[in-house]
């Protein structure tokens, strides 16, 4: 196992579409992690996961967005009725346990979203 | 709401010189981390801070944590272009059970020229 692994890389999608990407984190590593990262800025924290089921969710997670990961292994993020606000950088990450306990959260490489 | 300030945001400097990162955040946190992300790159783990006086050192980098002036430093000592890179760092402030999660700085885009 080589990490986290993100797919697809690249979307460029017209508004209004649907786009779903999907993560597969590190074996045995039971949180995942979404967060969002705009050209210049630090990522963003969107949602995360212990286990299958969503603990936290960011303000920033419209309606438009749902995060699942049924059966606590690979997690997809949908984005519905896609805008040209939503193109970023989209980074799966995922930890061994909880941050308290001095785990690191390791980051994949990321899906990039164009909406135009 | 927590804020992570970083500065420099941008920093340019010639290699063999020393230079310092500034991470300032604005609620109580023992836990600090700091990552490097190249261009288009993902984010690569660079140092995991715990306690308020931890420091760190990898290489030509080091890091520190003062948790009480909320403040944490990352060091470049006799830098090398190999380094250029943007260099976040993220603090984690909730204290465990079911919150979690990262809150990151804006990022210093470090520029290394021979």
């Amino acid at each position: 196992d080589t990490g986290v692994s993100q797919n697809p890389r690249h979307k460029i999608t017209k508004r209004g579409q649907n786009v779903t990407f999907r993560c597969d984190p590190i074996s045995e590593h039971n949180r995942l992690y979404w967060y969002r990262q705009t050209l210049g800025q630090g990522p963003e924290f969107l949602t995360y996961f212990q286990n299958e089921a969503q603990l936290e969710k960011s303000r920033l997670l419209s309606d438009r967005f749902s995060a699942e990961r049924p059966k606590g292994s690979f997690s997809t993020l949908e984005i519905q009725r896609t805008e040209q606000g939503d193109s970023a950088m989209y980074l799966c990450a995922s930890s061994l346990g909880v941050l308290s306990s001095g785990n690191t959260i390791y980051f994949g490489e990321g899906s990039w979203l164009t909406v135009v | 709401e927590l804020k992570v300030e970083q500065n420099p945001l941008f920093l340019s400097m010639q290699e063999g010189k020393n230079y310092t990162i500034y991470c300032n955040y604005s609620t109580t946190s023992d836990r600090l981390y700091w990552y490097r992300q190249d261009p288009g790159k993902s984010l690569e783990s660079l140092f995991v801070l715990l306690s308020n006086g931890a420091v760190k050192q990898e290489g030509r980098l080091m890091a520190s944590l003062d948790t009480k002036a909320r403040l944490s430093t990352l060091h470049i000592t006799a830098a090398v272009h190999d380094l250029s890179a943007t260099y976040f760092c993220a603090v984690d402030v909730h204290s465990g059970g079911g919150a979690d999660g990262l809150t990151f700085g804006k990022g210093t885009h470090l520029i290394i020229q021979p």
